[in-house]
């Protein structure tokens, strides 16, 4: 029971190139969510998943896509990397939104 | 509104003292203040979780102290360990709603 990957650990990305997080958890969750974290801004949400086949927006979700690909599996997708999406991202899942979330061990991006 | 304070941003404390991390919220339809312990190069993991309708929830060494009408909560660690050297995150939910996090506080407990 691994509970919630994520690939890469990490990442260095040039400015404008793409890339897709990976995510999935083993714990049959119905919720999915994807945060990013920096220094001094805790925990921001960038989209989430209350259930397969839907998505929708966080706080910061200018930028980035995601897929719930299946019930496992939730990716988000950078199209064109800028500096200002250098941070960790962490992926989280729970049994449903109101419940205890449970997170990755994160993915530390960097765009030069 | 939708913010939640956390103070301090980092937090140095002996062997056996005391920590004490504090938030504060401005929406009253919160219901859930959880907090989130995470060590350097691991993903946040919950601690320990509130409701509204009691004040006060202890956990082994670690307790929360929820002042509803000053829209606020804190936790403390008693006897704190340098094991317990990480970064504590405070949190709120309204119902059915999505987590709200605080800034982070980075605790460091020195031998």
């Amino acid at each position: 029971n691994a509970g919630v990957t994520q690939t890469p650990k990490f990442q260095v990305l040039k400015t404008g190139q793409s890339m897709t997080l990976q995510c999935a958890q083993d714990m049959n969750h119905n919720s999915m969510y994807w945060y990013r974290q920096d220094p001094g801004m805790g925990l921001r949400l960038i989209y989430y998943s209350a259930s397969e086949g839907t998505t929708d927006k966080g706080e910061v979700p200018n930028g980035y896509n995601v897929s719930r690909l299946n019930k496992r599996e939730f990716s988000l997708r950078l199209e064109s990397a800028a500096p200002s999406q250098t941070s960790v991202y962490f992926c989280a899942s729970s049994e449903q939104v109101a419940d205890t979330q449970y997170f990755g061990p994160g993915t530390r991006l960097t765009v030069l | 509104q939708q913010q939640v304070k956390q103070s301090p941003q980092s937090l140095i404390v002996q062997k056996g003292g005391i920590s004490i991390i504090n938030c504060a919220y401005e929406n009253t339809a919160f219901d859930y203040f959880p907090w989130y312990q995470q060590f350097p190069g691991k993903g946040p993991a919950l601690l320990i979780a509130i409701r509204p309708d009691v004040s006060e929830k202890k956990e082994g060494r670690f307790t929360i102290s929820f002042n509803k009408s000053a829209k606020q909560f804190s936790l403390h660690i008693m006897d704190s360990q340098p094991g317990d050297s990480a970064t504590y995150f405070c949190a709120a939910k309204a119902q059915g709603g999505k987590l709200i996090f605080g800034q982070g506080t980075e605790l460091s407990v020195k031998p």
